[in-house]
């Protein structure tokens, strides 16, 4: 069984700040993923990043990162200079075997 | 551009109405798909895995016979509400998947049963 932990159900950050979105995990699998998805308040799924269990480096796209922790078990989002459009809910995911189980998610707003 | 088309986005109808939704992975063939129910503010629930040509495989808790799913091909799920209620109201997503690559979501389905 894999489980997904988000702590915090609601931030808020100022424009132009960096934002970390904290995610923990348990699994008994070997080899797992873990993602993050954005949803805005339109309700589509954006996928943001992906990070191998497997990867010894911690992935990064544009203005989002991860840092991994594969000894503590977390996965946290890390996003850069925050812009309005990144107000939405923030899911943490993790996967093994093609199956997502997701954290109960994190509400990101961004001030002006 | 969307990768997963899902149609339609959004169906009122009355109670005892069959609703289909429809989920097409437009520029992959996706071996297998996932339907989600999300209640609002909360997390996305995984309903069914369905995979093309075979019966779908439902999570503990899911009604078979509420939930039809049909995969019929590597391109096209469907989900079909049968006698809808107003407790099935819900935001339905579906996701397509192939190997070596995350999940692709559609844009949901927003379901209101009167």
């Amino acid at each position: 069984a894999q489980k997904i932990t988000q702590t915090q159900p609601g931030m808020f950050v100022q424009e132009k700040e960096a934002v970390t979105l904290d995610c923990t995990y348990d699994t008994s699998d070997p080899s797992y993923g873990l993602f993050w998805y954005k949803q805005p308040s339109s309700g589509e799924m954006i996928f943001l990043i992906y990070q191998g269990s497997y990867d010894q480096q911690n992935a990064t796209e544009g203005r989002y990162s991860l840092n991994f922790q594969k000894a503590r078990k977390s996965a946290n989002l890390v996003i850069s200079a925050s812009q309005l459009g990144d107000s939405a809910m923030y899911f943490c995911a993790i996967g093994g075997d093609y199956k997502l189980s997701f954290g109960a998610g994190t509400t990101v707003t961004v001030r002006a | 551009g969307a990768v997963v088309s899902q149609h339609p986005s959004w169906v009122i109808c009355k109670s005892g109405t069959s609703v289909k939704i429809e989920c097409r992975s437009l520029d992959f063939q996706a071996t297998t798909m996932f339907w989600y129910r999300q209640f609002p503010k909360q997390s996305l629930m995984l309903m069914a895995t369905s995979n093309e040509g075979s019966k779908a495989t439902y999570e503990q808790g899911v009604e078979k016979d509420k939930f039809l799913i049909n995969h019929a091909s590597l391109t096209l799920s469907t989900l079909t509400v049968t006698s809808a209620h107003p407790e099935d109201s819900s935001f339905y997503i579906c996701s397509a998947s192939r190997r070596d690559q995350p999940q692709h979501f559609g844009d949901g389905t927003r379901l209101s049963i009167l």
